[in-house]
């Protein structure tokens, strides 16, 4: 049972260039979100969904895109990456969507040059 | 919104020290209040929690209690340790588009030394 797993973790990208980070739990969880995390500013919502096919935008949605075809994954997409964008970057799952106990992975930090 | 303030940091100890690390919030409604730990290189775990005024939230010697009369849950730990070197972050729960997520503070920095 290896919980919330998240790839890769570290990554340096350019401006403007792409990718994805990835997302994966073994727990048959129906929520799963990202959050970024900067220095002095806690965890911010960036994207959620509360089960496969269902995805809705958090608090700092902006330059991100989800989508979640299976219960298990759920990759955010940085389409064009810009400095501001710099931040360690965590998923977390929880059993439903009104569950309180959230299941965080290791994290992903991502530095934008 | 509602939102969540903790106390600055870093914090600093010896082993054995007395720990408190304040933690107020504003909400219009009730929400639930939680203290999660991040140890060095990995993610938020759940530390403790409490989803009522008055509860008494306590897990590995940690404890902090849900006071609505002045909006805080405040963490405390009678004897530090220096395993307990991590960032703590205080959180409360709140209706976010029908569905609940978590509102963090800052995050406090701690370290002890032995």
């Amino acid at each position: 049972n290896a919980g919330v797993t998240q790839t890769p973790k570290f990554q340096v990208l350019k401006t403007g260039q792409s990718m994805t980070l990835q997302c994966a739990q073994d727990m048959n969880h129906e929520y799963m979100s990202w959050y970024r995390q900067d220095p002095g500013m806690g965890l911010r919502l960036i994207h959620y969904s509360v089960g496969a096919g269902i995805t809705d935008q958090g608090e700092v949605p902006n330059g991100y895109n989800v989508s979640r075809s299976t219960t298990e994954d759920f990759p955010l997409r940085l389409l064009s990456a810009a400095p501001s964008q710099t931040s360690v970057y965590f998923c977390a799952t929880k059993q439903d969507s009104f569950s309180y106990e959230q299941y965080f992975g290791p994290g992903t930090r991502l530095t934008v040059t | 919104g509602d939102s969540v303030t903790q106390m600055e940091g870093p914090v600093t100890l010896s082993e054995e020290a007395f720990l408190t690390i304040n933690c107020t919030y504003t909400a219009t409604g009730y929400p639930s209040l939680f203290w999660y730990v991040q140890y060095p290189g990995e993610g938020l775990q759940l530390l403790l929690k409490a989803t009522k005024a008055d509860d008494k939230g306590s897990n590995k010697g940690f404890e902090a209690t849900y006071r609505k009369e002045t909006t805080s849950f405040h963490l405390e730990k009678g004897s530090v340790q220096v395993s307990d070197s991590a960032v703590y972050f205080c959180a409360l729960s709140d209706d976010y588009q029908g569905a609940q997520k978590l509102v963090f503070g800052q995050g406090t920095r701690l370290t002890i030394n032995p």
